[in-house]
C-alpha cells in the first residue's frame, strides 16, 4: 500500500518569496514520485517526476524537488513566486517500475500575496 | 500533438438516469486511467484500461461503475442510476505502452464535471 500526505492545504506566500510545499510519501516499493499543478476548471499539467535517477530534479515553469528517501519526502520548492503561479498543487506516487494509477496527495492551494 | 481530450466537458443528470463519460487517449497511448475528484479531496484513482482489457479496477465503485477501452474508440465510464454523491470531477489519463525507459507518466484531460441534480 501507498499514501501521500500534503502539509498544509493552504499555503500563502508574498510575490517574489521562496515556494515551499510539503510531500511525504509511503510506499512499499521504491516509488516513482510526481508533482501536479491543477488551475480553476483545468486539468492536471504534470510539474516534474522523480524516477530513481537524479534526487534533485528539475522542472517546468522553475520549480524543482528533492527526493530524500531517509525522510521519505519530496518536497517542491520555487526560489521566487510569481502571481501567476496561484494553483492547486498535488503530490502522487507510484509503484516504481509500473504503470499503476497513482496515489495523489490532497493538495496544496498555493496562494500568491502581491 | 492533440492532447487527451475528453467529452463532454460539463454533464448535468437527474437522479437516476445514466451518464457517459467518453476519453480519447494521446496519439500512440494504450494506457487509460479514471479518476474521480470530489469536493475538497484530492484525486482517487478508479480504473485502469488497456485496448480491451481491464488491468486495474480496485477504485471502482462495486455497483453501477462500469468501465471499457474498445478496440477502437474512445474508453467509456459509465454510470448507471446516478446519485447526487456522484457529483464530481472526472478526469481521464493516458501513458504510453511499455519498453525501455518508459516511466508511464500520465497526461490528464481536461475532465468531465458532472452534476447530478
Amino acid at each position: 500500500a501507498q499514501s501521500v500526505t500534503q502539509l498544509g492545504s493552504h499555503v500563502s506566500v508574498s510575490e517574489g518569496a521562496l515556494v515551499l510545499l510539503r510531500c511525504n510519501y509511503s510506499s512499499s516499493v521504491p516509488p516513482y514520485l510526481f508533482w501536479y499543478v491543477q488551475y480553476p476548471n483545468q486539468g492536471l499539467q504534470l510539474l516534474l517526476k522523480y524516477t530513481s535517477a537524479a534526487t534533485l530534479v528539475k522542472g517546468i515553469n522553475g520549480f524543482e524537488a528533492e527526493f530524500k528517501k531517509s525522510e521519505t519526502s519530496f518536497h517542491l520548492t520555487k526560489p521566487s513566486a510569481h502571481m501567476s503561479d496561484a494553483a492547486e498543487y498535488f503530490c502522487a506516487v507510484q509503484s516504481g517500475g509500473g504503470a499503476d494509477g497513482l496515489t495523489f496527495g490532497k493538495g496544496t492551494h498555493l496562494i500568491i500575496q502581491p | 500533438n492533440a492532447g487527451v481530450m475528453q467529452n463532454p466537458r460539463h454533464l448535468v443528470r437527474r437522479r437516476g438516469q445514466e451518464a457517459r463519460l467518453r476519453c480519447s487517449p494521446m496519439k500512440g497511448h494504450s494506457h487509460v486511467y479514471w479518476y474521480r475528484q470530489l469536493p475538497e479531496e484530492g484525486l482517487k484513482f478508479m480504473v485502469y484500461l488497456q485496448k480491451e482489457n481491464i488491468i486495474d479496477e480496485s477504485g471502482m465503485p462495486k455497483e453501477r461503475f462500469s468501465a471499457e477501452f474498445p478496440k477502437e474508440g474512445p474508453s467509456i465510464l459509465r454510470i448507471q442510476q446516478v446519485v447526487r454523491g456522484d457529483s464530481a470531477a472526472y478526469f481521464c489519463a493516458s501513458s504510453p505502452p511499455g519498453g525501455v525507459a518508459t516511466t508511464y507518466e500520465q497526461y490528464f484531460g481536461p475532465g468531465t464535471r458532472l452534476t447530478v441534480t
